[in-house]
Parts: C-alpha cells; sequence; structure tokens
C-alpha cells in the first residue's frame, strides 16, 4: 500500500515567509509525528497528534511553529516569519496504534535564505 | 534525559568485509530500540524493533542483538547497497513511549 507522503519535496522560502509543509499518513493510522532533521543529524522530536488531537508539542522550538490535523489524518507544519535557522529537512511519520513503530515519509527539504 | 551514542560516526568496508556498528543508549525503562536505514534524500526506512536484552533479529544480511546498555548491529558480507546511513533510536517511559529519540546515526559506505 501507499506509504506516508509529503509535500512539497523542497521549498525555498525568503527569510521572513510563512511556509506550509504537508503530510499524508498511511490510511488508518492513528498517531502522527513530525520531525527536524539538521544536516548530518539524527531526527529530532517536534510533535505528535492521535487522531486530531495535539498531545505533545514540546519539541516546537518557537511559537513560531505550528502544526494542526484537523480531521484526524493529513497534517501540516506551519512555520511562520522563517528563520535562516529552520532550514532543515522536515520529517513526517505515522504509526498504526500509540507505541507501533513509526514509518517515516520522504522528508521536505526547506532553505531559507 | 533519555540518550543514544552511535558509533563509530563513519565506516568504510569492502564488499564481504563484515563488521558491526554500535548503539549505546541510557534509558530507564526502555520500551523499545529502533534500528532505521536512510539514503541519501530519503526517509528513514525501518528495519528492527528490539524489546528486550538478549533479543535478536535478522534480515538479509544484517542482524540487530539488544543488551542492556547497547545495541549491534551486524552487517556480514556486505553489497555496495548496503551504503547508507543507520540510525538507532530509543522510546521510554520519559518520552511518554511515543516519540523517538534518535543518535546522529553512522554513515556506511561499502565499495565494490
Amino acid at each position: 500500500g501507499a506509504g506516508v507522503s509529503q509535500s512539497p519535496r523542497y521549498k525555498v522560502a525568503k527569510r521572513g515567509q510563512d511556509v506550509a509543509l504537508r503530510c499524508d499518513p498511511i490510511s488508518g493510522h492513528v498517531s502522527l509525528f513530525w520531525y527536524q532533521q539538521a544536516l548530518g543529524q539524527g531526527p529530532e522530536f517536534l510533535t505528535y497528534f492521535q487522531n486530531e488531537a495535539q498531545l505533545d508539542k514540546s519539541g516546537l522550538p518557537s511559537d513560531r511553529f505550528f502544526a494542526e490535523r484537523p480531521e484526524g489524518s493529513v497534517s501540516t507544519l506551519k512555520i511562520q516569519r522563517t528563520q535562516q535557522e529552520d532550514s532543515a529537512v522536515y520529517l513526517c511519520a505515522s504509526s498504526l496504534v500509540i507505541r507501533d513503530t513509526q514509518y517515516f515519509g520522504p522528508g521536505t527539504r526547506l532553505t531559507v535564505l | 534525559e533519555d540518550q543514544v551514542t552511535q558509533s563509530p560516526e563513519a565506516l568504510r568496508l569492502q564488499e564481504g568485509e563484515s563488521s558491526s556498528l554500535n548503539c549505546s543508549y541510557t534509558v530507564s525503562g526502555l520500551r523499545g530500540l529502533f534500528w532505521y536505514r536512510q539514503d541519501p534524500g530519503k526517509g528513514p526506512e525501518f528495519l528492527f524493533t528490539l524489546y528486550s536484552a538478549g533479543e535478536e533479529k535478522e534480515k538479509e544480511r544484517l542482524k540487530a542483538t539488544l543488551t542492556k546498555k547497547e545495541s549491534f548491529l551486524h552487517i556480514t558480507a556486505p553489497k555496495p547497497e548496503d551504503s547508507a546511513t543507520y540510525l538507532c533510536a530509543v522510546q521510554g517511559p520519559s518520552t511518554g513511549f511515543q516519540k523517538l529519540v534518535f543518535g546522529t546515526g553512522t554513515r556506511l559506505l561499502v565499495s565494490p
């Protein structure tokens, strides 16, 4: 079946612009996670949803970062007033149920100029 | 705080030259240890989950083992297509048994 998909795959933004990154999880997966991966580093947790409820947003680096999953399926990660330090790959993962194996999408590479 | 340390940072092997990657972890009440493979420009691809010390899992040329302090990913007679970054991650009570805490990975290059 189809895996996790993310769009766009690449995004270039000028400093100060707002961006929106989309994640389509595997159909039927209840849990959805966002991670940030800097070059040469492992992914770092940003936020987690169970269905439409955002249960943990402790990894969001600032109040410029906002995530939503209004219908319990597709999720959007929004970054307002982007800064150069926001440049990274943003990964989305989903799992069938809580604590189950997380399957990752291909990521969105964000470059802020 | 949960921590994961992977070594070496990079490893270069000749085709057929077996070796092991190490993942040392500090977590109270480990729920699971995960191995992923990541190719350039792609997301991590799930390989194994290990739940308790002494557990072993195999897939083709890869074998993962787990002790109370570390995990090893053994690669037997590697091929060039095994070249990738291998990531280790843990899940435990301090992360709510939800989010994964990753190491920085081992970049493996297998030459023909």
